[in-house]
Parts: structure tokens; sequence; C-alpha cells
């Protein structure tokens, strides 16, 4: 089966800086996809980044990069520049197929608050 | 951009009544999620549908049906109504998949269901 982990149950960074937020993953499986979103305390789920497990280069968007170590099955988020708007709550999640998507499997969540 | 559409965005029932929440998926999407998010829990799949058909199923008790309409929009339909169905209740949206690229979920804004 398949689970993912993030130990950081919240995290504090202050603004203008980079924050890493982690995230491991179980699988047997060679093919899946990592993501990960955004919730505000407004609650709407926002897609931030995705992962091919067969993607060698490592994703980047905007401010967010996905530091993927696939040996070591871990997909960190990289928050670069951080701004008072990204304080939330962020999910790491995992679909089961690299090519036909899936349902999404969440990890636990981190809280992220941003200091001024 | 058009987004997921979900209605209501709130709803209050009594114990033992039934709801229905209703998505509409952007178009183009071929394929719909629904997700249960308790108090201070990760998004938990209920059940998906490809081209109209059930493709997976999760953790969705028999008291919860679900379908996806000619129009591609869909609907959970919960009955017998308990304390612990309370929660937000998120549906999302996929393009088809195209060998791993753009495998991500488009979340809706949610339905806030909460049984009294």
């Amino acid at each position: 089966a398949q689970k993912i982990t993030q130990t950081q149950p919240g995290m504090f960074v202050q603004e203008k800086e980079a924050v890493t937020l982690d995230c491991t993953y179980d699988t047997s499986d060679q093919s899946y996809g990592l993501f990960w979103y955004k919730q505000p305390s407004s609650g709407e789920m926002i897609f931030l980044i995705y992962q091919g497990s067969y993607d060698e280069q490592n994703a980047t968007e905007g401010r967010y990069s996905l530091n993927f170590q696939k040996a070591r099955k871990s997909a960190n988020l990289v928050i670069s520049a951080s701004q008072l708007g990204d304080s939330a709550m962020y999910f790491c999640a995992m679909s089961p197929d690299y090519n036909q998507g899936g349902k999404l499997i969440f990890g636990q969540g981190t809280e992220l608050s941003v200091k001024p | 951009a058009a987004g997921v559409i979900q209605s209501p965005r709130h709803l209050i029932k009594e114990k033992r009544e039934t709801a229905t929440l209703k998505c509409y998926p952007i178009p183009r999407h071929d394929t719909v999620y629904w997700y249960q998010q308790g108090p201070g829990q990760d998004p938990q799949f209920l059940i998906s549908f490809y081209e109209k058909m059930q493709s997976d199923k999760g953790s969705i008790p028999d008291r919860f049906s679900a379908q996806q309409f000619s129009d591609y929009h869909s609907e959970l339909n919960m009955s017998s109504l308990e304390l612990g169905d309370s929660a937000l209740y998120f549906c999302a949206s996929s393009p088809r998949p195209s060998g791993g690229a753009g495998n991500e979920q488009f979340f809706g804004p949610g339905t806030r269901l909460t049984v009294l």
C-alpha cells in the first residue's frame, strides 16, 4: 500500500527566507506521481507542483520547487522568498500511476506560518 | 480560466436526513474524484468516475452513492446522515492522462456539510 508521511506538523519561516517542507513516501511501484497542494484557512485546495516518478529533472513552478530524491523516497517542497500569503496548510500527495493518474493519497499536512 | 464548481458551498442537515452534493468539472476534464476532509484531517478519497463510469472506490460508506452524468457533472448522494459525516467534501477533476504529464487534479472550493 502507498503511504505519504509529513513529519513536520508546523513550521515557521521569516518573510523573504526560503523554507523546505519534508515529504517521504512509501510504495513498491515504479510508476507514480507526487503532488503538493496548499490549503489556506479559507479551505480550498490549490495545486502547486507535480513530479512524475520517471521525470529526471526536479519540477519547478515559480517560487516552488520539488526536491525529488527517488532513492530516498523523498519529495520535499522548497518555497523560495516566503511571503505572508504563503501561510497555510501544505499537503504532499501521491497518485498510484504515472500514466493514468488516479486517486490521491495525502500526508498529514504541514502548517506553515510566515512571520513578518 | 474555468474552475471546478461545487454546490452548495455550505449545507446544514439533521441526523438521518439526506444530502446531495453537486460537482461541475472543468470543461473537457473527463475524470471526477470525490474526497472527504474531516476537521483537522487530510482529505480521504471516496470515489472516482472516468467517462461516466465508476473508476475507483475508496472508503465510501454504503449510505453514500455517486454518479457522473452525460454532461460530466457528478453528484454525491448521502443518506441517513450521521454526526461523523460533518466534513468538507471536495470534488476534483483532471483531464485525460497523457503519459505522466498533466495528471494534476484541480479541486473545487468544497462543500462544508454540518450534521446536527
